[in-house]
């Protein structure tokens, strides 16, 4: 089974500050990998995904993550933190069982300081 | 507007007494799920449906029912709550049961069972 693993629970970074969130996932077949992003007291948002092709994915709100196959990992970053980023990232990955579940990972709540 | 609604929102109820969380979505989408959320162990799913009758058991669907009688309509039911049932659950919902798919959740029931 796939499974994805978020270091660090809680980010704190300057506004201006590179945003910086690692994702490590497990797959034993090519992995679909996935960011949301979760605002208080409201429901996932995709980010950006990876499924096949260019390996830097670019999202909304100025984020884009790298797939690295070597290193199995698809950090999410975005150069410059603006307060209205703060929220919990949820890294992901589509999971070969039944349907089309998603695994996430613990997630990383992300916060910005001024 | 495309969205994915789930009602009630917020709901605090008592050990045993039977509820029904609905959720409801206007794309037309086959593919519907349900996760809770819980501190330190992300989205989890309890069950999903790949279209009308069709359904089977998540991750972790033990205290759960589900039933998809229509496609837009997949209401969550707890026959008997306990306190473990505590959670924040999302429900999601895909156009297409591929790995690749984007999910798009609901805004979430907090649920409380005393």
């Amino acid at each position: 089974a796939q499974s994805v693993t978020q270091l660090g629970s809680h980010v704190s970074v300057s506004e201006g500050a590179l945003v910086l969130l690692r994702c490590n996932y497990s797959s034993s077949v090519p992995p679909y990998l996935f960011w949301y992003v979760q605002y208080p007291n409201q429901g996932l948002q995709l980010l950006l995904k990876y499924t096949t092709g260019a390996t830097l994915v670019k999202g909304i709100n100025g984020f884009e993550a790298e797939f690295k196959k070597s290193e199995t990992s698809f950090h999410l970053t975005k150069p410059s933190a603006h307060m209205s980023d703060a929220a919990e990232y949820f890294c992901a990955v589509s999971d070969t069982g039944g349907g089309n579940k998603l695994t996430f990972g613990t997630g990383t709540q992300l916060k910005v300081e001024l | 507007e495309a969205q994915v609604t789930q009602n009630p929102r917020y709901l605090i109820t008592v050990t045993g007494k039977k509820l029904t969380v609905t959720c409801s979505q206007n794309m037309n989408h086959e593919y519907m799920s349900w996760y809770r959320q819980d501190p330190g162990l992300g989205l989890r799913q309890i069950y999903y449906s790949m279209n009308v009758e069709v359904t089977d058991k998540g991750d972790v669907p033990e205290g759960y029912k589900v039933s998809r009688k229509e496609k837009r309509n997949f209401p969550l039911i707890l026959e008997s709550p306990s306190p473990n049932q505590t959670s924040l659950y999302f429900c999601a919902s895909s156009g297409q049961v591929d790995l690749g798919a984007e999910q798009f959740f609901g805004p979430g029931t907090r649920l409380t069972v005393l």
